[in-house]
């Protein structure tokens, strides 16, 4: 079946720019995740979502981050004014259900360059 | 201390040779375990679930020990389609059991 979907796959964008990231989580979860992978570090938690909540968006590392969910599947990410140092690849990962041994299945990622 | 820490690598092996990742994690409260492996350039995607007595999949053999709060994972008989990053994660417990924390990493090539 369709695993999780993401796109674009590279955007490239000037600093102070918004730019937007969709997901596109496997069908029937009801958990999706948003993280960051930047240049040499781990990947790092941003939102969780539960249906259309977002219970955890303790990750967002400023206020010019911010995300939603509609009809419980796609997910955007907006990053309003973006900075140099908001470069990194961005991923999704969509879970049946969250907790205990429940997979999370990652998409493929946006990489975005901020010049 | 990092919540999840590994060996820094990079782990360079031939073909055929066994080769041990370590990773500990400092939540003693952390309630899942797991080895997830990284191509380069992809996204991360779960090779083995870590479980209290020890759990085995082919020539992946992972152990927990929860006392002394560390994860190990190895290869046995390494095949170059196994070159890949290796990430050590951590769920945790309680109202937060949906996070999953990432360690960064041990890069590993399998030589011809």
């Amino acid at each position: 079946g369709a695993g999780v979907s993401q796109s674009p796959s590279n955007k490239v964008t000037e600093k102070g720019k918004d730019v937007e990231l969709r997901c596109d989580p496997i069908s029937g979860h009801t958990a999706l995740y948003w993280y960051r992978q930047s240049l040499g570090q781990g990947l790092e938690f941003l939102i969780y979502f539960q249906g259309n909540s977002a219970p955890d968006k303790s990750g967002l590392p400023s206020d010019r981050f911010s995300a939603e969910r509609t009809g419980g599947s796609v997910s955007t990410l907006t990053i309003q004014r973006t900075q140099q140092e908001d470069s990194a690849v961005y991923l999704c990962a969509s879970s049946l259900t969250s907790g205990g041994y429940n997979e999370q299945f990652f998409g493929p990622g946006t990489r975005l360059t901020v010049l | 201390r990092k919540e999840v820490e590994q060996d820094p690598g990079p782990f360079n092996v031939p073909e055929g040779a066994t080769v041990a990742f370590n990773c500990t994690y400092s939540n003693s409260a952390s309630q899942s375990f797991f080895w997830y492996r990284q191509d380069c350039r992809k996204e991360p995607k779960l090779l083995m679930s870590v479980y209290s007595s020890g759990n085995e999949d082919g020539r992946f053999t992972a152990q927990l020990n929860r006392a002394s709060q560390y994860i190990s994972l190895l290869i046995r008989d390494s095949k170059l389609s196994d070159s890949a990053t290796y990430l050590c994660v951590v769920r945790n417990s309680g109202g937060s059991n949906y996070k999953l924390t990432f360690g960064k990493g041990t890069l590993l090539t399998v030589n011809p």
